[in-house]
């Protein structure tokens, strides 16, 4: 139940296109839904996040759509750029665990070719 | 921006020895994790602290791990005996308050050899 699935492992786009990766989750107490970015030789650095009170946020190119009821969300890479490649892991953490642990999915390996 | 820092990047360690890893959290954060990485798989929890105390722990980290915040500054993982499975991406984290963003640290590269 603690589980975060992502998907897909891998993911190809052209510079200029959409790049999309879903997760979806079990635990209905997540109240937290971050997105973090990942380079080679680097921590995972946050990306966007979002809170279940809404459906949508945008920053910039990136996206989150949630669909609470579903128990998915998404990110949206508008416009992707060859400097987007990366791994990216979505995640999740529960408030009432008070330190918010995160849980993470397996991660999106995202190449954009130029 | 304010950074966690971790040390050593790399370390490389025989089977069987002890090793500590370092990290500095953000100054004004309470709240300090450490994750690991298995090369090519998800970031998985290790264990979190606060408040001088463990405050959760995942099944990963049994009676050969331990942290300590020594100081004011650091923060330590231990592993008493290392196994060759230890191999990994060890990164801290830390936060200010529950439910903003952890920062995370660029990690120790840890090779059981």
């Amino acid at each position: 139940q603690q589980q975060v699935k992502q998907s897909p492992q891998s993911l190809i786009v052209q510079k200029g296109g959409i790049s999309i990766i879903n997760c979806a989750y079990e635990n209905t107490a997540f109240d937290y839904f971050p997105w973090y970015q990942q380079f080679p030789g680097k921590g995972p650095a946050l990306l966007i996040a979002i809170r279940p009170d809404v459906s949508e946020k945008k920053e910039g190119r990136f996206t989150i759509s949630f669909n609470k009821s579903a128990k998915q969300f998404s990110l949206h890479i508008m416009d992707s750029q060859p400097g987007d490649s990366a791994t990216y892991f979505c995640a999740a953490s529960q408030k009432n665990a008070g330190y918010s642990t995160l849980t993470f999915g397996k991660g999106t390996m995202l190449l954009v070719s130029p | 921006e304010p950074e966690v820092t971790q040390t050593p990047s790399h370390q490389v360690t025989q089977m069987g020895q002890e090793v500590i890893l370092r990290c500095v959290p953000i100054s004004n954060h309470l709240y300090f994790y450490w994750y690991r990485q298995i090369l090519g798989q998800k970031v998985e929890f290790l264990v979190s602290f606060y408040n001088n105390e463990i405050s959760e722990k995942s099944e990963i980290f049994d009676d050969q791990f331990s942290v300590e915040r020594p100081d004011g500054s650091n923060f330590t993982l231990k592993i008493r005996s290392t196994k060759l499975e230890d191999s990994a991406m060890y990164f801290c984290a830390s936060l200010g308050q529950p439910n903003q963003p952890q920062h995370f640290g660029d990690g120790t590269r840890l090779s059981i050899l």
